[in-house]
């Protein structure tokens, strides 16, 4: 069955770096975009970008445009999200899910992986 | 950006009820339109897919409608494993957006 599997929770300073995995089976990995969606403490559902792992295209929300990188490694069937400058409100759960089209809804969803940023 | 707003924003009912949860775009999308349900701790569930198209796997309690700007979710007997909080996504341009969710409690 299809699987998203994250790393674990991580707690990091303010002005930190944090990088997210996400590995998937259960399907082929570089027929399905890989978005990354987050959410703050008492807050709703934030997408921050997608990444096509067959070519590596990716697309970014303005929002986090200059803070965010996604990448993947096709021979392992992961994802990664990379966040830098980490302020307190970066305090949230990291979701990956896989959509077979941007346009399309997200089919199946990790359990994400709970990002701390505090002093 | 395309601003996503459900109503209401919390929802008391109880089992066996009729529930409606509405979704507004402040633009025509469409029918690029997604609901998902999410219990905290588990990951987010897709329900139904480009406004009425019902996810495989998804009780058929659960349907869809509406197409531009207006769009609901309704649930036609609510069960004990649907108290939830529910959220609408469109998919119809970018940066895609989720409406503020609906908590449905007992």
């Amino acid at each position: 069955q299809v699987q998203l599997v994250h790393s674990g929770a991580e707690v990091k300073k303010p002005g930190a770096s944090v990088m997210v995995s996400c590995k998937a089976s259960g399907y082929i990995f570089t027929d399905y975009y890989i978005h990354w969606v987050r959410q703050a403490p008492g807050q709703g559902l934030e997408w921050m970008g997608w990444i096509k792992p067959n070519g590596g295209d990716t697309n970014y929300a303005q929002k986090f445009q200059d803070r965010v990188t996604l990448t993947r490694d096709t021979s392992i069937s992961t994802a990664y999200m990379n966040l830098s400058g980490l302020k307190s409100d970066d305090t949230a759960v990291y979701f990956c899910s896989r959509s077979y089209d941007p346009s399309l809804g997200f089919d199946h969803w990790g359990k994400g992986t709970l990002v701390t940023v505090s002093s | 950006d395309i601003q996503m707003t459900q109503s209401p924003s919390t929802l008391s009912a109880s089992v066996g009820d009729r529930v409606t949860i509405t979704c507004r775009s402040s633009q025509s999308i469409n029918r690029n339109l997604n609901w998902y349900q999410h219990i905290p701790g588990n990951a987010p569930k897709l329900l139904i897919f480009a406004a009425t198209s019902l996810e495989d796997g998804v009780p058929s309690r659960f349907s869809g409608s509406g197409s531009g700007t207006d769009f609901t979710l309704t649930i036609s007997s609510l069960q004990f494993e649907d108290f939830a909080t529910y959220y609408c996504q469109q998919s119809y341009s970018f940066p895609l957006t989720f409406g503020g969710g609906t908590k449905v409690e007992i």
